[in-house]
This record gives structure tokens, sequence and C-alpha cells, in this order.
């Protein structure tokens, strides 16, 4: 089984430019996770998908930040303007929802911003 | 809001020498979750532990959950180098079936 996809693996930007980060779940994986790491804590909570709809955005920074899943597969996270804060890596995951609470992540994109 | 919450933040042991790192959470919860990370990764489900358990086993990982002091334990038994890593505990928020991971212990096994 294939597992979560995630792609580019490593970015470097300036501030004020933009980003895009996309993700592929595990096939049939009805719930994706979207995850912020900064360097030495755990990952939080951006954005919850359920299928194509949104669950749970409140951690969002939506006046930068922006993330669809319009066929219910797979996802984009945007950011726009990029500022030095936003420096993390940025973790896909999925769960499916029917069978159990693991979440499967993705190896994760890591973004520099200069 | 950060639920659950690891310590050590950093532990060093020697290869053969069992690790404990504790996660303590500040709600009710049903379930709780552990996670390792290694270096560069993405992390990986290591262990679910229900409300109405008190303890589980899985190879060289031991979980404990005491419900009444909201705490957990991880013991990781005959540690090798391979172990080294950070280790998350994650507890489920109240809304939207997701959790909500600690800031980590993070585990070096010396050689």
């Amino acid at each position: 089984e294939a597992g979560v996809a995630q792609s580019p693996r490593y970015k470097i930007i300036e501030k004020r430019q933009s980003v895009a980060f996309w993700c592929n779940p595990i096939s049939g994986h009805a719930t994706l996770y979207w995850y912020q790491q900064i360097l030495g804590q755990g990952p939080k909570l951006l954005i919850q998908f359920q299928n194509n709809g949104v669950v749970d955005d409140s951690q969002l920074p939506k006046d930068r930040f922006s993330a669809e899943r319009l066929k219910g597969v797979d996802s984009t996270l945007k950011i726009q303007p990029a500022k030095l804060e936003d420096s993390a890596v940025y973790l896909c995951a999925s769960r499916d929802s029917f069978s159990g609470n693991t979440i499967y992540f993705g190896e994760g994109s890591w973004l520099t911003v200069v | 809001s950060q639920q659950g919450e690891e310590d050590p933040q950093a532990l060093s042991i020697q290869e053969g020498e069992n690790a404990t790192m504790n996660c303590s959470y500040k709600t009710s919860i049903n379930n709780l979750q552990w996670y390792r990370q290694n270096s560069g990764r993405g992390l990986v489900h290591l262990i679910l532990i229900r409300s109405n358990e008190r303890e589980k086993h899985s190879g060289r990982l031991r979980v404990t959950l005491d419900t009444s002091k909201k705490s957990s334990s991880l013991l990781i038994t005959a540690s090798r180098a391979a172990d080294t890593a950070s280790y998350f505990c994650a507890t489920p928020r109240r809304r939207g079936q997701n959790f909500v991971f600690g800031p980590g212990t993070r585990l070096s096994v010396l050689p």
C-alpha cells in the first residue's frame, strides 16, 4: 500500500513570495490533515478535511494560508505571502475514518523563508 | 490549546538501557496515541491505548494510562541506537476527530 505522498520535499523562498504544497493521501482515506511543525516543536493542526469538506480550520491563518481538496482526494496548501515565521515542515496526514484512529503521515515538505 | 505534554524534553541513555517518557494531558480522553519521528521524517504511529485500558504492549514498547492522573507513559525496553528519535503523544480534540500533539521527547540512544 502506497503511503502519503507529498511534494516538494524542500523549498526555499523569499519573504512575501508564495508557495504551494501538494499531498496525495492513502487511497480510500476520507480524512486528510495538514500540520505545521516548527523545529523542536510538535505538529500543530492547520486544517482537517473530510472528503472535500473542511471539518476544522480554526488554527489556519486565513489571511495568508489556504487549502483545498476539491475532488476529495489530493490536496494543496498555499501560503501567500510568506513570512519568516512560516519556516517549518508542513506535514500531510490521512486517516481511514471508519477503521481506526491511526494517522498516517507523509515525509513532509520543508519550507525555509529567507 | 495544547492538550498533551511530554516530559522529559530530552533523554540520553546507553544502548541496552530502558527509556521512559511521560505524557500529561488536561481534559478527559477516550484514547491516547504515541508516535515516533526520526530526524527529517514524518511521524509513525507506535501504539494506541484506550481509556478503559491500563497497560498495553507492543514488542519492546509498553504504554500505561492513568486516567485519574491524566497521564501516560511510554517505556522502551532494551533500547537500541535505532530508537533515537522524537516521541510524541497525541490526544483527541473535542471536535472534528483530530488530534493534538505535545512538544515531544527527544531520545538519544548512545552505542
